[in-house]
Order: structure tokens, then sequence, then C-alpha cells
């Protein structure tokens, strides 16, 4: 285990549902991301915390929606998905923003029916 | 261009081999590098970071990094069946990681 931990592992829900994923760091870490992560794509940054506050959102659809309530949890609230949004959603967390030795948790496998 | 590029693979390679892993980046201002390990169906794993031209060595894996070239590798010495994973490139952009989409290794025993 690194460190990092989320819930739920999987997850399977249809267009109209509300489901909300959650990172956990017990690093002490400052910074924290989510990630896309689709088959023969690259690992997409989506959103990205530094002490709480939103310092980065790469243009990702307003049916994601994250919150970060202390430096050690992160949410992504998800809303009226699409079947394209199913893919792995990774969290990670580094020491700071500008340290980029970043650590994974072990994803939430989507599938938006 | 895509800003780090890696060969998809799959790099096929016999058990004791050296497998060689191959990235190159497009922004010339990047000053750290990373490799990280991912096993099918599992997160990606840091495993070597490079900030400085030239080689780093740690156990069966070297890093080399030549910023002239923009252009960093992997290099796996003794390749075990347990090395079977994607690798990840990634290197430093302004406050965030950027990927390549993996190189897929297969050591065969």
């Amino acid at each position: 285990e690194t460190g990092v931990t989320q819930t739920p592992r999987h997850l399977v829900m249809g267009m109209t549902n509300k489901k909300s994923l959650k990172c956990e760091q017990h690093l002490g870490h400052n910074a924290m991301y989510w990630y896309k992560q689709s088959a023969k794509k690259p690992l997409e940054l989506m959103f990205v915390y530094s002490l709480e506050e939103r310092v980065e959102n790469n243009s990702v659809p307003s049916r994601f929606s994250p919150e970060c309530p202390n430096s050690s949890h992160l949410f992504l609230h998800l809303h009226t998905l699409q079947p394209e949004d199913s893919a792995l959603y990774l969290c990670a967390s580094s020491q700071d923003l500008g340290n980029n030795e970043q650590f994974f948790g072990p994803g939430t496998r989507l599938t938006v029916l | 261009q895509k800003e780090v590029e890696q060969n998809s693979g799959p790099l096929s390679v016999p058990e004791g081999a050296i497998a060689s892993l191959n990235c190159t980046y497009s922004d010339r201002g990047s000053q750290s590098f990373f490799w990280y390990r991912q096993y099918s169906g599992k997160s990606p794993e840091l495993i070597m970071f490079i900030y400085s031209n030239g080689d780093k060595e740690d156990g069966r894996f070297t890093a080399q990094l030549n910023k002239a070239s923009q252009y960093v590798s992997l290099l796996i010495r003794d390749s075990q069946p347990s090395d079977s994973a994607t690798y990840l490139c990634a290197v430093e952009g302004f406050q965030k990681l950027v990927f390549g989409t993996g190189t897929r290794l297969l050591v065969s025993p």
C-alpha cells in the first residue's frame, strides 16, 4: 500500500445517477490530484489541489465536481455521466505542488451504463 | 506533436536480458523526469526519478537523461518475469506531471 487509499474500488452507475469517489492520503502531503486513465491514452490530469485550494482544472466537464475539505481528503462528485466517462480514476498526492514525486492510490474502476 | 512520446510496445525480452525503454519529450524547460511501473489492473508506482544529465542507478534499474536530445530512458538489467508491466514516463510540466502512454514490457521465462 502506498499510503493513498481510494473508495470505492469499483463503481457501476447509470447516466442519471449521482455518486462520489473518495481519496484519502496518510502521507502528510499538501498537494492532491485527480487523474483519468482510459485505455491506450496517457494519464489525463483532471484537477490539482494545493493546501485545499484548487490550482488547476484541465477543462474538465462540469459533470465532474471536485471537493477538497482538508489536505488529507479529496472527493470527486459525479453526476449525469456519459458512457465515455468509463475509465480508471486515480488519486495521487505529493509533498508539495512543486514536488513532482507523486504517489498514487489504487484507483476506482468506473463503468457508466 | 505529443508532449511525451513512448513506443507502446509490447517490448519482449527473455529473462536475464537488458530491457531498454525510451521516452522523448517536447518541453526543453523540463527539469525532472520520472519512471512509473504499472502492473495490469493496478495503479502506477514510482520506481525512478532523474534530474541531471547522465545516468542514475538503483539496483537493477538505470535511468539515463540527455536534455540536449530531450531523451530519457530506463534500463532494466537481468530482467525478470515479474518486471512484466507497463512503464510510464512522466515529465515535469508547470505544476504538474505530463505522462506518456506507456511501454508494455513482456519478460519471458
